[in-house]
């Protein structure tokens, strides 16, 4: 009954491969976001959804590239994966844009490039 | 980015009240504080949130003063298992934003 999961729970790669992380939440949620939080555990928002259209891309590197293809679904595909994107990296969804409600996260991909 | 400080660490005796305040000086009229708190490396949970009024659920209780320029989040009776990385959060309605600033860290101590 997880609210917003999150697969894979531990990714290891190594530099210059290409990897995909997914999310899905099953609480009706209009809009889902992705956050990284580095080693010095400050959290960042790295973009938002909704309903299956952009509406936040932070300063985050082409080589990332947020893929939803329902409103239940935001992946996060990076391409030529860097040692500076070690990270966990966090899933969150909330009901919309212009109410109060608040963000849901899930538990979290822990990226470790080498 | 974020528009909150916190003390970077706090202590509180297991079975006391804890108090977690949060500077929020120029936050604005229709922007609501949020508490989340993060356990070792599991994802941020929510707690409690508010516009001007105070707040409490099963969790904790959330005091905003009149001015809304700080608030204090209350754990009536704290357990060790409260202990984690507390954030306090306003919102940014223009682009739905959530900022997290560096949060506090409470040990409860047994």
């Amino acid at each position: 009954d997880t609210a917003v999961s999150q697969t894979p729970k531990y990714l290891v790669t190594q530099m210059g491969n290409d990897k995909s992380i997914k999310c899905e939440q099953n609480l009706g949620h209009d809009t889902m976001y992705w956050y990284k939080q580095d080693s010095k555990k400050f959290l960042k928002i790295m973009f938002s959804y909704n309903n299956k259209e952009l509406i936040i891309n932070e300063t985050v590197p082409n080589r990332f590239s947020p893929k939803s293809p329902d409103k239940a679904h935001l992946n996060l595909h990076i391409n030529s994966l860097e040692l500076g994107d070690s990270a966990v990296y966090f899933c969150a969804s909330s009901r919309g844009t212009v109410d109060n409600s608040p963000l849901h996260f899930g538990n979290g991909t822990r990226l470790t490039v080498t | 980015d974020a528009k909150t400080t916190q003390p970077t660490s706090m202590d509180c005796a297991e079975g006391r009240a804890a108090n977690l305040p949060c500077n929020h000086s120029t936050i604005s009229g229709n922007e609501y504080v949020y508490w989340y708190r993060q356990i070792h490396s599991q994802g941020p949970q929510y707690i409690i949130h508010g516009l001007k009024n105070n707040e409490t659920n099963e969790m904790a209780s959330l005091i905003i003063t009149e001015d809304r320029k700080s608030s204090t989040l209350i754990l009536p009776h704290a357990t060790l298992r409260d202990t984690a990385v507390y954030y306090c959060i306003v919102r940014v309605f223009t682009g739905n934003q959530f900022y997290f600033g560096t949060g506090t860290s409470l040990t409860v101590i047994p």
